[in-house]
Formats: structure tokens, sequence, C-alpha cells
């Protein structure tokens, strides 16, 4: 089956610095893929998606471009802020028709 | 203001008591989801529902049970059969399929005295 794997964290950065958090997939085919953020003491909400190769995501000066050839979804912001920290998940969707969550990446953003 | 709403926010109860977690939605969405999320172990399917009185197991559904009667509620049954029940639960809505934006409710933090 399709899988999702992302970078662990906690991935600490000062403020205005630049940000990767990388993420790679394993999947048949090619499945719409997403970034979704969840704030402190909050559920998930949808930061972008692509949905073909090549398809660039973006929202909130946050960016991931879909790579079919190192399949890659890796999310990148410019100048990150206080207000980024928060938990980041790449996911997928499956073969099955549901959506596949990786572990999570928890980023600090420090004034 | 439409949106999805779970409750309580915090819960608590003795081993071997089943208990409800609500979830709301008022977006007219015709999916509802429910997850579990451990440290470490992202979000986890537990049953999903594309249309009103039907419902499928996700992948860990042992322990669990649902029903939808209304298309606005999905309530969650973590019954004394679940081994390790104590986890936050995010209840989340889309429009149709499960690739449609994903919208989550607030949580539920349950613990298991």
């Amino acid at each position: 089956g399709n899988s999702v794997t992302q970078m662990e964290g906690p991935v600490t950065l000062s403020e205005e610095a630049f940000l990767t958090i990388n993420c790679t997939y394993t999947a048949t085919g090619y499945p719409s893929l997403f970034w979704y953020v969840q704030y402190p003491g909050e559920g998930l909400q949808l930061l972008l998606k692509a949905t073909k190769a090549d398809d660039k995501g973006s929202n909130k000066g946050f960016e991931a471009t879909y790579r079919k050839e190192t399949t890659s979804f890796h999310l990148e912001k410019g100048s990150v802020q206080v207000s980024d920290s928060a938990v980041y998940f790449c996911a997928l969707e499956n073969r099955d028709d549901k959506i596949i969550f990786g572990k999570g990446t928890r980023l600090h953003i420090l004034p | 203001d439409g949106g999805i709403t779970q409750s309580p926010k915090y819960l608590f109860r003795k081993e071997g008591q089943n208990v409800t977690l609500s979830c709301e939605q008022n977006l007219n969405h015709d999916a509802m989801y429910w997850y579990r999320q451990d440290p470490g172990q992202g979000l986890r399917l537990i049953y999903y529902s594309q249309i009103v009185n039907d419902f499928q197991k996700g992948d860990i559904a042992e322990g669990y049970s649902v029903s939808r009667e209304k298309k606005e509620s999905f309530p969650l049954t973590v019954t004394s059969a679940q081994k390790n029940p104590t986890a936050f639960y995010l209840c989340a809505s889309s429009i149709r399929r499960v690739t449609d934006t994903q919208y989550f409710g607030p949580g539920t933090r349950l613990t298991v005295l």
C-alpha cells in the first residue's frame, strides 16, 4: 500500500529563518498529496495540496511541489514567524480511498 | 458559523466503562471520519461514513463503534473492549470523498483511569 514518511521533529528555528520539512512517499500511481497543520489545542487544518505531478500547492507563504522523480512533497517557507509554531502532517491519498497521514513534525519558532 | 464541534474537550472515564464522544457538523458534508491521535504516531482512521446509515471500519476499528443516523452527527463509542483507549480523538468531515478537503473538529482528549 501507499505510505508517507516525514522528517522527525521537533524542528526549532529562529523567526525569519527558512523552513524545510521533508516528506517522501511510496505510492502506486499518482495520488493526491496534502500538508495539514495542527495548532496547539486544535484539530487539523488543510494547509495546501497538490493533485498531480509538478503541481505546486501554496498557502500562507508555505509551498510544496509534487515531485514524481524524487517521490517527495517537501514543505517550505521563506521566512517563518512565531505563529507558525505547530505540528505539520504530510498526507497522501491511498488506493482504498483513504488518507494516510505521516507521523507529524513539531515546529518551534523562537522570537 | 459553519464548522465541526466535538464535545467534551476533555473526558475522564474509569476502566471498563463505555463512553460516547460527540461530533456534529453543519457544513452539509456527506462524509465524516473519526481518527485517533497518539504521540509520535500521527493520525489513524477508526471509522468513516460516506452517507447516512452507512459506515465502514478504518484501520483500527476494534473496540470502537459508531452510528450515522443523521447527516450532521457521527458519534463514536469507545467500548470497554478497547485495550488502550486513552488518546486524542479527532472528528472530521468532507463534502463527499476522502480526498476532498477534510475539516477537523477541535478534538476530545479521553483519559481512562
